[in-house]
């Protein structure tokens, strides 16, 4: 299984939204729901913000929302801040219960 | 919400095998699923594997042949085995856990342990 695929970086400016994209296949993305996301600041440890494609654990703002079309999942940041800097990943189950990640992006806000 | 704790050496040499504890409170690892993910340093994050409630384990592909993870629920903890080390395995590695009926998103996170690899 190869990693998803993520731009490496993405930027906006306080108060924009920003979307970052994590491309898979027809393995992975295209056919399980099953696709997270990670806020990860540096030298922390990870963060859940998303699950099951569109879904926010409790305690996680409203303003980070997902989304899934065909082969590709996509994070959305809604009114930018500056808090939101900080590297964002992807995670996908690949069948066979395996997961992959994707590359990682990190976000500037400018 | 558990909370996850990662211990062990923090330099391994070229050959040997890297052995990490995680260890849990707030939980139990009777329950559950428990698992390892890596980060080399400024890169990104890989999925190393996972045991289950069950014992049941599974692992990336690439990483089956040498990896190993067990648990103790006597000891509230569970670990990872990584033989054979190279330079390629120089990480900061994480211990996380699911706390729901499948392992495919992680709700806790330890705050990670770098694992250098040299002689």
């Amino acid at each position: 299984q190869s990693a998803l695929t993520q731009p490496a970086s993405v930027s906006g400016s306080p108060g924009q939204s920003i979307t970052i994209s994590c491309t898979g296949t027809s393995s992975d993305v295209g056919s399980y729901n099953l696709v997270s996301w990670y806020q990860q600041h540096p030298g922390k440890a990870p963060k859940l913000i998303i699950y099951e494609v569109t879904r926010r654990p409790s305690g996680v703002s409203n303003r980070f929302s997902g989304a899934k079309s065909g082969n590709t999942a996509s994070l959305t940041i809604s009114g930018l801040q500056a808090e939101d800097d900080a590297d964002y990943y992807c995670c996908s189950y690949a069948g066979n219960y395996i997961l992959v990640f994707g590359g990682g992006t990190k976000l500037t806000v400018l | 919400q558990v909370q996850l704790q990662e211990s062990g050496p923090g330099l391994v040499k070229p050959s040997e095998t890297l052995s990490l504890t995680c260890t849990v409170s707030g939980g139990s690892v009777g329950t559950y699923y428990w698992s390892w993910i890596r980060q080399p340093p400024g890169k990104g994050l890989e999925w190393i594997g996972y045991i289950a409630f069950s014992g049941i384990t599974n692992y990336k592909p690439s990483l089956k042949s040498r990896a190993s993870i067990s648990a103790d629920t006597s000891k509230i903890q569970f670990s990872l085995n990584l033989n054979s080390v190279t330079a390629a395995d120089t990480a900061v590695y994480y211990c996380a856990s699911r706390t729901g009926t499948n392992p495919w998103w992680f709700d806790s996170w330890g705050q990670g342990m770098l694992v250098t690899v040299s002689s």
